[in-house]
């Protein structure tokens, strides 16, 4: 199993661009998670899902929207990105009932100049 | 929502002694309480975790308490070595509907052993 991957790695911005980060997971978890890092704050969720076909927002999440088509797949999207959000985006799963984990994926270092 | 602070920001302790690591929480609703560990550049990773109607749990050198009461939770870590020189995250958070979590983490201590 590859646990939870996250495409890209490594991403430039431009002010104003936009652009989606792919998050997947082979473990059949139902509860996905979008949260970003920044120095000395911790992590802060962005949005979150409990199933497929389902989102729900989190602590941060103006500019930034999420889509859930398939249970494997949770994807984070910039509409208009902003140097404020420039940060490492770390995606997450959990199995849900007594698997109560969150498993991380590797993240992603986005940065918008 | 939920509120969790986490201190010390930093902690050095040399190799063999013991570290702890404190967090606060606000939530009274909040039943789980796990600890991440992140090396530099690497994903966070669970190390440890505890349910609220459990006031203590330990494996091997690392054990973590909970004070229900006073809302305050933390990480104990015996007989440190170089390698468990990371960052260490609390989080606090609540049940979601079919057994899930939502999850406040606190800022993070970067803690280092010194040999």
């Amino acid at each position: 199993n590859a646990g939870v991957t996250q495409t890209p790695k490594f991403r430039v911005l431009k002010t104003g661009q936009s652009m989606t980060l792919l998050c997947a997971q082979d473990m059949n978890h139902e509860y996905m998670y979008w949260y970003r890092q920044d120095p000395g704050m911790g992590l802060r969720l962005i949005h979150y899902s409990v199933g497929e076909g389902t989102t729900a927002k989190g602590e941060v999440p103006d500019g930034y929207n999420v889509s859930r088509l398939k249970k494997q797949n949770f994807l984070l999207g910039l509409e208009s990105a902003a140097p404020s959000q420039t940060s490492v985006y770390f995606c997450a799963s959990t199995y849900g009932g007594d698997g109560v984990e969150q498993f991380f994926g590797p993240g992603t270092r986005l940065t918008v100049l | 929502g939920e509120n969790v602070e986490q201190h010390p920001s930093t902690l050095s302790v040399q190799e063999g002694d013991s570290a702890v690591i404190k967090c606060t929480y606000s939530d009274s609703a909040s039943n789980y309480f796990p600890w991440y560990k992140q090396e530099l550049g690497k994903r966070p990773q669970l190390i440890i975790d505890i349910r609220s109607n459990v006031g203590e749990k330990k494996d091997q050198r690392i054990a973590v308490t909970l004070n229900k009461t006073a809302k305050h939770f933390s990480l104990h870590i015996t007989e440190t070595q170089p390698e468990d020189s990371a960052v260490y995250f609390c989080a606090a958070g609540g049940d979601l509907t079919g057994g899930g979590n939502k999850l406040t983490f606190g800022t993070g201590t970067q803690l280092k052993v010194e040999l």
